[in-house]
Order: C-alpha cells, then sequence, then structure tokens
C-alpha cells in the first residue's frame, strides 16, 4: 500500500524548541502535503511541497521532499503550546489523481 | 464561514441499525472523499467521487456506500453498522486533481451501540 510512515509516533517538547516529523512512502508521487488535526477535529491543510521541490518554507513551518530516498520532513520552529496536535503527511497516488493517502501520525505534545 | 460541513457531529447506532452520514460544501469543489479514521490511526480513504464518477477503495467493505446527487452534498450509508465501525468519519473535498490541497470538514463521529 502506499500508506506512509511517520516518525517518531509521539514527541513532548517544551514550548520554545523545534519539532521535526519525519514522513516515508512507498511509491513516486506528484506532491506530498502535511496536515494538523487538533484532537476530535478534522483536519487541516498545511502545505503542500511538489516532487520537483525539494524544500519550502511557510511561517514556522520547514519541509523537505527528498524523493530519491521517499521521505519528506516537517520541522516547527519556536513550538508553542497551541502547536499540540497530531500531524500527518498525505502522499497522492501516481496513477490516480484523486486518491490520497495519509501516513500514519506523529503526536506532538508542545509543554508550556 | 464553514466551508465543508458534516452533519450530525456525533452519531449514536445500534449494531444493524442503516445509519446516513452527510457532508455538504460551499466550496463548489469536483472531488469529495470520504475517509474513516480510528483512535490514533491515520485517516483511511474509503472512497471518492470526481464529479458523479465514484471511486470505491478496494478495501472498503460492501456495507459502505454512497452517494452524491449534486455537487454540493455527498453522503456516506451504512447498511448494517457493526462495532468495529465506530469511527470518526470525515469528509473533504478537493478542486481538482490531487495537486490542491483537501478541505476537511470536522468529522462525525459513530458510536455504534
Amino acid at each position: 500500500s502506499q500508506q506512509g510512515e511517520e516518525d517518531p509516533q509521539a514527541l513532548s517538547i517544551q514550548e520554545g524548541e523545534n519539532a521535526t516529523m519525519n514522513c516515508s512512502y512507498k511509491t513516486s508521487i506528484n506532491n506530498l502535503q502535511w496536515y494538523r488535526q487538533n484532537s476530535g477535529r478534522g483536519l487541516v491543510h498545511l502545505i503542500l511541497i511538489r516532487s520537483n521541490e525539494r524544500e519550502k518554507h511557510s511561517g514556522r513551518l520547514r519541509v523537505t521532499l527528498d524523493t530519491s530516498k521517499k521521505s519528506s520532513s516537517l520541522l516547527i520552529t519556536a513550538s508553542r503550546a497551541a502547536d499540540t496536535a497530531s500531524y500527518f503527511c498525505a502522499t497522492d497516488a501516481r496513477d490516480n489523481f484523486n486518491k490520497f493517502y495519509f501516513g500514519s501520525g506523529t503526536k506532538l505534545n508542545v509543554k508550556p | 464561514d464553514a466551508m465543508v460541513i458534516q452533519n450530525p457531529r456525533y452519531q449514536v447506532t445500534q449494531f444493524g441499525k442503516p445509519v446516513t452520514l452527510s457532508c455538504s460544501q460551499t466550496l463548489n469543489h469536483n472531488v469529495m472523499y470520504w475517509y474513516q479514521q480510528k483512535s490514533s490511526q491515520a485517516p483511511k480513504l474509503l472512497f471518492h467521487y470526481y464529479d458523479k464518477d465514484f471511486n470505491n477503495e478496494a478495501d472498503t467493505p460492501d456495507n459502505f456506500q454512497s452517494r452524491r446527487p449534486n455537487t454540493s452534498f455527498c453522503f456516506l450509508d451504512i447498511r448494517s453498522p457493526g462495532l468495529g465501525d465506530a469511527a470518526m468519519y470525515l469528509c473533504a473535498t478537493s478542486r481538482e486533481q490531487s495537486q490542491e490541497t483537501q478541505y476537511f470538514g470536522p468529522g462525525t463521529r459513530l458510536l455504534v451501540l
């Protein structure tokens, strides 16, 4: 299956520290997206990186993509308690533009 | 303003009693998705519509059906819910193809008694 794996599964840090989450996937992609999910809520899109891009920034977020290793990382700098949530990567299926597969997620806890 | 709306937010049903979850969108997006998410797991794609074209995932049980009567609405029907179907059901939309962001509704949490 295309579904990716994320590590770590859980991450606990102090406010102000940086948080890094990694995502690996199995087959070729067109793009990779990162989503955030607060407990018991829907997912919110954070950032999209295309297969021909290597790095992308959005505010305190930095995403990298290494297609040769089929992996991506999400870095949240200067974390805040409000960043506490689960973070998922999602990849499309290159042979079917409309299908998305989510990684297993990283549960981030930022302690104030 | 809510863009993807799911009703109800919480649904309790009895084992074997059919239940319908609804999703509506104000974005006029072509693609609508239904995901199942169990506790502490990744959302799992059940099916999606590209306009009126229905696409079922190979491992989606026959117990799950979907309808999309128009662009704005999409329904998830669970014909005979089992205890294992208790989960959060997420609806999402995207404008066109996978290069587009998905917009998620808040989800419907289904409890099966």
